[in-house]
């Protein structure tokens, strides 16, 4: 089984500061999806990564996939209280599979 | 027009009741999902469907039975559950590939809240 790890579980900071959610893993995965979800909402996708090392960016969120395609990482800048909320990152080991999520890190940003 | 629509948003429901869930997607999709979030978990996947057949139920207690008439409907039946049961009950949906391959994006509704008292 695969399993993918997120922190911080919890993260709560002032509007403006900076943040980084990492998602780790000990497996391989072909492609790497990063979710959003809003209180009362369900996960609405922000950003697929598929070759090791691709960044992207999204406004003001940076997406990272690890060279090893391992792990990835979303860097949020000038944090505002919109981007309140839980962050899932979520694997696929191959092309074709289904996905693996992680246990997600909510993130609360207060103004 | 959200992609994938849940009904009914809230749900409380006594232990003996009889009540279902419903999914409908419309995005063309042939795979369609329903996953239980509950506050102290990730997400949990229970019933995966795919061209209509099922092709994963990860060991879900018969209290939940699911039902894929068609690939843009999917419904929950629910039935003697038990308060620790009560969480966000999430459908989604995806492209299914050969081979019982899933495309990797799947799309997710807004959920169904279900309180069971």
């Amino acid at each position: 089984t695969q399993l993918l790890e997120q922190s911080p579980q919890f993260l709560s900071i002032q509007e403006g500061e900076n943040l980084t959610v990492y998602c780790n893993s000990s497996s391989v995965f072909s492609s790497l999806q990063w979710y959003r979800q809003e209180p009362g909402e369900g996960p609405v996708l922000l950003v697929t990564v598929v070759t090791g090392g691709e960044v992207k960016k999204l406004k003001r969120l940076t997406f990272q996939f690890g060279d090893a395609r391992k792990d990835s990482s979303l860097h949020i800048t000038a944090a505002q209280p919109g981007d309140t909320g839980l962050y899932l990152c979520a694997g696929a080991s191959n092309a074709g599979n289904m996905l693996t999520f992680g246990g997600g890190t909510r993130l609360m940003v207060k103004p | 027009e959200t992609g994938v629509t849940q009904t009914p948003r809230h749900l409380v429901m006594g232990m003996t009741n009889k009540k279902s869930l419903k999914c409908e997607q419309h995005l063309g999709h042939n795979a369609m999902y329903w996953y239980k979030q509950s506050a102290k978990k990730p997400l949990e996947l229970m019933f995966v469907y795919s061209l209509e057949e099922r092709v994963e139920n990860n060991s879900v207690p018969s209290r939940f039975s699911p039902e894929c008439p068609n690939s843009s409907h999917l419904f929950l039946h629910l039935h003697t559950l038990q308060p620790e049961d009560s969480a966000l009950y999430l459908c989604a949906s995806s492209q299914a590939l050969g081979d019982r391959g899933f495309g990797n994006t799947i799309y997710f509704g807004e959920g169904s809240w279900l309180t069971v008292v």
